[in-house]
């Protein structure tokens, strides 16, 4: 029972185009999203998060869309260039008695072409 | 100077066997995490500990036994180890557990870089 589920494993862009990933949710208690950027052999480290009062949230060049009553957000990467090739998680937390519990999705590999 | 920092990074061992994964946190962080991330590429929680007392406790055999001698450490015991349960292992802090909407800003864990445990 996946509460969070990234559908595409990976995505293969051109340098200086537009990298969408996406997820979907399925627990509606989930109030606060997260993506996290993950290198082979390090651990994932934090990218850009948005609450559930926002629809958006942006810093530099990536963007966070969530969309409520879809139950889904997506990482917009522009322009995406070739240091952004890596794993992309997207994760999300309930609050409440949750105590910081995040939930992840499978992680979308991302590849950009020079 | 690592601030979430794990050891082994990579351990083999036989079935059977009982094996310990350390993870020692800089950052003055509260919150330690265990998660597992598993051969379909999850990341599960397995335990959380704040201030050395334990809150989040998923549904794990009891062979794992997390240990917490202070709120730096969080150490991952394992005892009579199974094939099932290679996979990466990582820790995590945070500054505390607290819902995290209540926070300004953005937040995120700190992970560190992982134990890959292998089980033959």
């Amino acid at each position: 029972d996946q509460q969070v589920k990234q559908n595409s494993p990976s995505l293969s862009v051109q340098e200086g185009r537009i990298s969408i990933l996406n997820c979907d949710y399925t627990n509606s208690m989930f109030d606060y999203f997260l993506w996290y950027k993950k290198y082979p052999a390090e651990g994932p480290t934090f990218l850009i998060s948005i609450s559930s009062i926002k629809d958006k949230n942006e810093d530099g060049r990536f963007t966070v869309f969530l969309n409520k009553s879809a139950k889904h957000l997506s990482l917009h990467i522009v322009p995406s260039q070739p240091g952004d090739s890596a794993v992309y998680f997207c994760a999300a937390s309930a609050g409440g008695t949750s105590y910081g519990k995040l939930t992840f999705g499978q992680g979308t590999i991302l590849t950009v072409h020079p | 100077d690592t601030a979430v920092s794990q050891t082994p990074k990579y351990l083999v061992t036989q079935m059977g066997n009982d094996k310990s994964i350390k993870c020692e946190q800089n950052l003055g962080h509260d919150t330690m995490y265990w998660y597992k991330q598993d051969s379909k590429k999850f990341l599960k929680i397995m335990f959380s500990y704040n201030n050395k007392e334990l809150i989040i406790n998923e549904t794990v055999p009891n062979r794992f036994s997390p240990k917490s001698p202070d709120k730096a450490h969080l150490n991952l015991h394992i005892n009579s180890l199974e094939l099932g349960d290679s996979a990466v292992y990582f820790c995590a802090s945070s500054q505390g557990p607290l819902p995290l909407r209540f926070r300004q800003g953005n937040y995120g864990y700190t992970f560190g870089s992982g134990t890959r445990l292998t089980v033959v």
